[in-house]
This record gives C-alpha cells, structure tokens and sequence, in this order.
C-alpha cells in the first residue's frame, strides 16, 4: 500500500463548477499537508501548505485536513479553465519535514 | 534569482552514456531536493542536501546515481552508464530551509534511447 493515495483521474467538469480533490495516507505521523499545481511541461507549483488539522482557505482555493480519517481535500470554486492541470498532494511528518511524500496526481480539466 | 533553474531542459542520449543535470536554487535557500517524475506519475524523492551536506541520500535508486552541492548554491545530479529506465523528468527544489515549503523548477526531460 502506498503511504499516500490520489485518484489520477482524469476528472471533467463545466468551467464554475466546484472541484473537489482528495487524498488518503496512512501514516499518522504526517503533520505538514500541501498542494502543488502542475501545468504540461512544467514543475509543481506549491498552491496551498497547512499544518496539522483544519481548513485554509487563499481566494478560490480552500484545503481541508481531517487527520482522523487520515483524509485531505482541495476545494476550487468558480473553476476556470486556467484551472485545468494535474493537482499534486504532498505531506511530511515534523520528524523528517524535508521529506516530503507525493500522491500521484489527479489531472484535472475545466470545460469552457 | 527569480525562481529555480534547471539546465538543460532536456537532454537525448544513448544508453550507457553518462549525464549530468544542473541545478541553480533560488538565492539564499540553503535547502536543496531532487526528484524524479516517470510520465503519469507522482514525485519519487532522490537525495536532500542542506547546505553542501546531504543528510538523507536515502532515494538514490542505485550506485549509478550521485549528486552534490557547492557554495551552498548549484547542485549537479549526476547518472553513469545511463539505463532505459532512467528516462523521466529530473525536478529540483529549493527551500529556505529544511521543512520550509519546497519551490520547483522546470525540470530535465532525459530520454535514453
């Protein structure tokens, strides 16, 4: 079993839908949670980073973490097609924070 | 600098053939990481250095791989007797320092024929 799990998708929705993107890890040591956005051709670039449990929200963009379900989420609202790419989901443990743990990405595209 | 800097951006060569990638951190971060990315999947971590030290070598896949870091600035990964296998996208990052949110660059695009 991978330590971080990340449905690759592709994942289809009509541009201002919510977007909902998710990921499972099973290891309970993880306390630092980030998402990376990847366009073709280009390195990830980090969207949001949260510590421990909780939500945050920046603009149309607001993470979850439910540490108790070992779950995290990524909310996109009013999605556009810039929105359109590969969503990264990442996570360390504040033991070896320099090591960070990647899911395999979901691509996601946004329908005019 | 302005962000990380990967040089080349993608390189062609034929199997058995040593390769060498650079890397140029954003200025200042004393933290530095590389990856490799296989087409359609996730990041798989090779080596950290802080510093010019490399702490955790840990994700090297084989003897065939080595890296290092000078003047706490520009990394070079570097793959002997390159393998078909080694085909991928080489990523680095750079962070201001160990646990701090990690910046990549564009990427090498190394292709074994």
């Amino acid at each position: 079993q991978k330590e971080v799990e990340q449905d690759p998708g592709p994942l289809s929705v009509p541009e201002g839908a919510i977007v909902s993107l998710n990921c499972t890890y099973s290891n309970s040591a993880f306390q630092y949670f980030m998402w990376y956005r990847q366009y073709s051709r280009k390195g990830p670039e980090l969207l949001m980073y949260t510590y421990s449990s909780g939500n945050k929200e920046d603009g149309r963009f607001t993470a979850q973490v439910d540490k108790s379900s070992k779950y995290i989420s990524l909310f996109i609202r009013d999605s556009q097609p810039s929105d359109s790419a590969t969503y990264l989901c990442a996570m360390s443990a504040l033991s070896s924070a320099s090591k960070i743990i990647f899911g395999s990405g979901t691509r996601l595209s946004i329908r005019p | 600098g302005a962000g990380v800097s990967q040089s080349p951006s993608n390189k062609v060569t034929e199997k058995g053939k040593d390769v060498e990638l650079r890397c140029d951190p954003i200025s200042g971060h004393t933290a530095l990481y590389w990856y490799r990315q296989r087409l359609g999947q996730g990041l798989e971590f090779l080596i950290y250095f802080q510093g010019n030290s490399a702490p955790d070598k840990s994700g090297l896949p084989s003897d065939r791989f080595s890296a290092e870091r000078t003047g706490e600035s520009v990394s070079t990964l570097t793959i002997q007797r390159t393998q078909q296998e080694d085909s991928a996208v080489y990523l680095c990052a750079s962070s201001l320092s160990s646990g701090q949110p990690q910046h990549f660059g564009d990427g090498t695009r190394l292709s074994i024929l």
